[in-house]
């Protein structure tokens, strides 16, 4: 069965970086893409970019391309996000997902339980 | 806002056919194909569709899919509580080099 387990809630102040996780089960981690969805409280989900371990080839929507950062780590079938200075616009619930594509068009089929960052001094 | 639309709200009564309509354009729905996923309250998405009409294992044949041009639909028949979710459509824009999420649909079981 596929799994992907998230790392568990974060509370930070303004400035403070963080890196979340998400951990692969059940399926050859290096063979999907994997991503990334920001969700804001009461707001709907924001794509935010994904990257693919067999090759770290790494695409990030407009939107958040320079504010976080996604690292993969094989050999622990292990997904990051990152930030380096959080601000309370951050504070988000942040699902990884797997990405499997077919003829060149990708779909998220499998998500992991969420992070829930709260960012606040 | 997303370049993607969707209409904010939809609401049917128990045995129902509703329909979800995504918008957009010839950069994303027009040339890549489109995902729906549910949300329930409180809980991660799941995929409910995928590459326009195509329903993962264990996903009713209640839920279906289709794309046209520069938009798609989700149709629901034979409406249930259990239905009572937030809707979205994703798809992948050319222009943007990235995915995108509709602004979602919030479909209320009356």
């Amino acid at each position: 069965e596929v799994q992907l387990v998230q790392s568990g809630a974060e509370v930070k102040k303004p400035g403070e970086s963080l890196k979340i996780s998400c951990k692969g089960f059940g399926y050859s981690f290096s063979k999907y893409w994997i991503g990334w969805v920001r969700q804001m409280p009461g707001k709907g989900l924001e794509w935010m970019g994904i990257m693919f371990p067999g090759d770290f080839d790494t695409r990030y929507s407009p939107s958040f391309q320079g504010q976080v950062t996604i690292s993969i780590d094989q050999s622990t079938s292990t997904a990051y996000l990152q930030w380096s200075s959080l601000k309370p616009s951050d504070s988000a619930m942040y699902y990884c997902a797997r990405r499997p594509c077919s003829g060149g068009q990708c779909y998220f089929d499998s998500w992991g339980q969420g992070t829930l960052v709260t960012v606040s001094s | 806002q997303s370049v993607v639309t969707q209409p904010p709200s939809a609401s049917g009564t128990p045995g129902q056919r509703v329909t979800i309509s995504c918008s957009g354009s010839t950069s994303n729905i027009g040339v890549n194909a489109v995902d729906w996923y549910q949300q329930l309250p409180g809980r991660a998405p799941k995929l409910l569709i995928f590459l326009n009409n195509l329903r993962p294992s264990g996903v009713p044949d209640r839920f279906s899919g289709s794309k046209s041009g520069t938009s798609a639909s989700l149709a629901i028949t034979g409406l249930q509580s259990e239905d009572e979710a937030d809707y979205y459509c994703a798809t992948w824009d050319d222009n943007l080099n990235g995915g995108v999420f509709g602004g979602g649909t919030k479909l209320t079981v009356l």
